[in-house]
């Protein structure tokens, strides 16, 4: 089926280390977003990208980095995880064209950082 | 900061009654696009219902349509004939067209009552 599929589902990780959240989308997707999901707070923008080769920062970046070598991946690396980055994290990605704006989002990852 | 605002953090509908969920939003921008997305316990994200801002009609899928006020800017979104399978988070979320990222309201939960 495609989609976005993310790793890992689950993930504990102990505060100081680092954590990379993979994302890959097979629809050819020009667009590419990082959402963290926490209660009361809604869904909030860390990264995004328009086009492989170019990244943006969205409204809580810090302690977040991604890349985009390519059109299908989109990983999110956490450098050195603090308790506060504790959430669910949501891949989502849009085409061009009548659909742009249509978030596709894959299943999330939920990241426990103690 | 532009924002988009939901001012119930919960709501409750018996099954096969109309439940309106509300959402206001804040732009400058004069063409956008609002949307509603429905996460269900699975934690998936799935599209409700899309509005194009320069469309004076609003837009329905089914059991689900929406009223645009554009000049209250006002988005709330009504859900007839309320299903158990209606139990959900629900977001509202504004874009700018093109591959511009989304920007989500805090959302509401909904509970449907058998």
């Amino acid at each position: 089926t495609a989609g976005i599929t993310q790793a890992p589902t689950s993930q504990i990780l102990a505060a100081g280390r680092s954590m990379t959240l993979r994302c890959t989308q097979d629809m050819r997707h020009n667009a590419m977003y990082w959402y963290r999901q926490d209660l009361g707070l809604g869904l909030r923008l860390i990264h995004y990208s328009n086009t492989a080769g170019t990244t943006g920062k969205g409204e809580v970046p810090d302690g977040y980095s991604v890349s985009r070598a390519n059109t299908d991946d989109f990983p999110l690396t956490l450098a050195s995880a603090v308790p506060s980055q504790t959430s669910v994290y949501f891949c989502a990605s849009s085409p061009q064209g009548t659909g742009a704006n249509v978030l596709t989002f894959g299943a999330g990852s939920r990241l426990t950082v103690l | 900061a532009q924002t988009v605002t939901q001012s119930q953090p919960e709501m409750s509908v018996q099954e096969a009654e109309t439940v309106t969920l509300s959402c206001t939003y804040d732009t400058s921008e004069s063409d956008y696009y609002l949307f509603w997305y429905k996460q269900p316990p699975s934690r998936q994200m799935i599209l409700v219902i899309r509005q194009e801002a320069y469309k004076q009609q609003n837009a329905t899928e089914n059991r689900f349509s929406v009223n645009f006020q554009k000049a209250a800017k006002s988005f709330s979104l009504k859900i007839s004939d309320s299903q158990l399978g209606d139990a959900a988070m629900y977001f509202c979320a504004r874009g700018r067209g093109g591959n511009t990222p989304l920007v989500f309201g805090k959302g509401t939960r909904l509970s449907v009552i058998a």
